[in-house]
């Protein structure tokens, strides 16, 4: 079983709408969590960390939920410049280590 | 003013044959990584440095070879290169630890790497 999965979309959306996308962890201990964002041939970058409490910033949403071991990500108000893949990151306690899902794309369409 | 920067950003070679890749970041960080990205998007961590000691050593080939001169330097020797060694690789840096409070990794824009 892969550390982290994500369903790898693509989801369409058009403009204006909300799209919601999860990703599941295996190590129950993993202790830290994020949203990266990646654009086609870039590097990834930090979109937010997830807290225990669920947490947003601006347009973007992101829960945790520990007993069924997954994260979302919820985008509000989709804008073009939204289009990306979105990788959900998880690392153990301690660890230096990040693991990364594959990415779930999303395509925003006007 | 670039955080972390990557040279080359494509490298195109024959098998057989040794490659570096360098990386630099100026954001004062200790911890400083190396991924590699193949086709199928997977970003897997090879190797790790903090503060110039190798904390992360994965399964790689031992033809890969990292060198940290110092904690804003990481550069990545590859011998032998091989037709699958072809991915993107990219150079990372974080905070004293690798998530560090949420800080997470700052990434550099990545070396193409393309073994004919």
């Amino acid at each position: 079983r892969k550390e982290v999965e994500q369903d790898p979309g693509p989801f369409n959306v058009p403009e204006g709408a909300t799209v919601a996308f999860n990703c599941t962890y295996s190590n129950s201990a993993s202790q830290s969590f994020f949203w990266y964002r990646q654009d086609c041939r870039k590097e990834p970058k930090l979109l937010m960390s997830v807290y225990s409490s669920g947490n947003e910033d601006g347009r973007f949403t992101a829960q945790l939920n520990r007993a069924s071991q997954y994260i979302s990500l919820l985008i509000r108000d989709s804008k073009l410049s939204d289009s990306a893949t979105y990788l959900c990151v998880v690392s153990p306690p301690g660890d230096y280590k990040l693991s990364f899902g594959a990415g779930t794309t999303v395509t925003v369409r006007a | 003013d670039t955080a972390v920067s990557q040279t080359p950003k494509y490298l195109v070679t024959q098998m057989g044959n040794d490659k570096s890749i360098k990386c630099e970041q100026n954001l004062g960080h200790d911890t400083m990584y190396w991924y590699k990205q193949d086709s199928k998007k997977f970003l897997k961590i090879m190797f790790s440095y903090n503060n110039k000691e190798l904390i992360i050593n994965e399964t790689v080939p031992n033809r890969f070879s990292p060198k940290s001169p110092d904690k804003a330097h990481l550069n990545l020797h590859i011998n032998s290169l091989e037709l699958g060694d072809s991915a993107v690789y990219f150079c990372a840096s974080s905070p004293a630890s690798g998530t560090s409070g949420g800080a997470g990794q700052f990434f550099g824009p990545g070396t193409r790497l393309t073994v004919l």
